[in-house]
């Protein structure tokens, strides 16, 4: 299976600590989108890569979280000193050109829970 | 008011049944995209849409660009049909898609 896929899948960890999510996006694919999603909403953009270059970052986006892509392939997002509000589902999507033209293939998310 | 707008919030329905999911959007937009959700998370792109109709197997996606709103649109429905079906808007130039806030949809057999 070629499609997007994020590591891990799930991830439990302690207030306070940092964690780092990953994300290979469809490797033909230049433009890489970060989002959360709580329960029952619809998902939060967070940021948003074209090769290796982060090119927008929500104001949600605190300074707790960081995204890199350094080599435009893989990506990682790190949370450091998670806090509670920061569980949530995060979703990893990338496509070819822009969501005017183009279909975003999403992977299968990181839950994340802070306990 | 949000920018993209979905009716119903929660849809429950009987196998069999002809099922219609609204969105309406108050921007301008160059594309249309309607995905799934289910239980678990993956998301999955259904269509992408700039005008007309589209139809994939039991699926249709109608938009009417003058009115500002899509249809999604599911025959025969059955079980399996049952998850989150989300629209969100692309604008030219945007490197975000504007989302709704999902319908749930429940079918039972």
């Amino acid at each position: 299976d070629t499609g997007v896929s994020q590591n891990p899948r799930h991830k439990i960890t302690k207030r306070g600590q940092n964690v780092t999510f990953r994300c290979d996006p469809i490797s033909e694919h230049n433009r890489l989108y970060w989002y959360r999603q709580t329960l029952g909403q619809g998902p939060e953009f967070l940021t948003y890569f074209q090769n290796e270059a982060q090119l927008e970052k929500s104001r949600l986006l605190s300074d707790r979280f960081s995204a890199e892509r350094p080599k435009g392939s893989f990506s990682t997002l790190e949370i450091q000193r998670t806090e509670q509000g920061d569980s949530a589902m995060y979703l990893c999507a990338s496509s070819t050109r822009l969501p005017s033209t183009d279909t975003q293939y999403f992977g299968p998310g990181t839950r994340l829970t802070v306990l | 008011k949000n920018e993209v707008e979905q009716s119903p919030q929660n849809l429950t329905a009987q196998e069999g049944e002809f099922i219609t999911i609204n969105c309406s959007y108050s921007v301008g937009i160059s594309a249309l995209h309607w995905l799934q959700q289910h239980p678990g998370g993956g998301i999955v792109s259904l269509f992408m849409l700039s005008s007309g109709k589209k139809k994939h197997g039991r699926l249709i996606a109608t938009i009417n660009i003058q009115e500002k709103h899509s249809s999604l649109h599911i025959t025969a429905s059955h079980p399996r049909d049952s998850a989150v079906y989300i629209c969100a808007v692309g604008q030219n130039s945007n490197y975000q898609l504007i989302w709704g806030a999902g319908t749930k949809l429940i079918i039972k057999p």
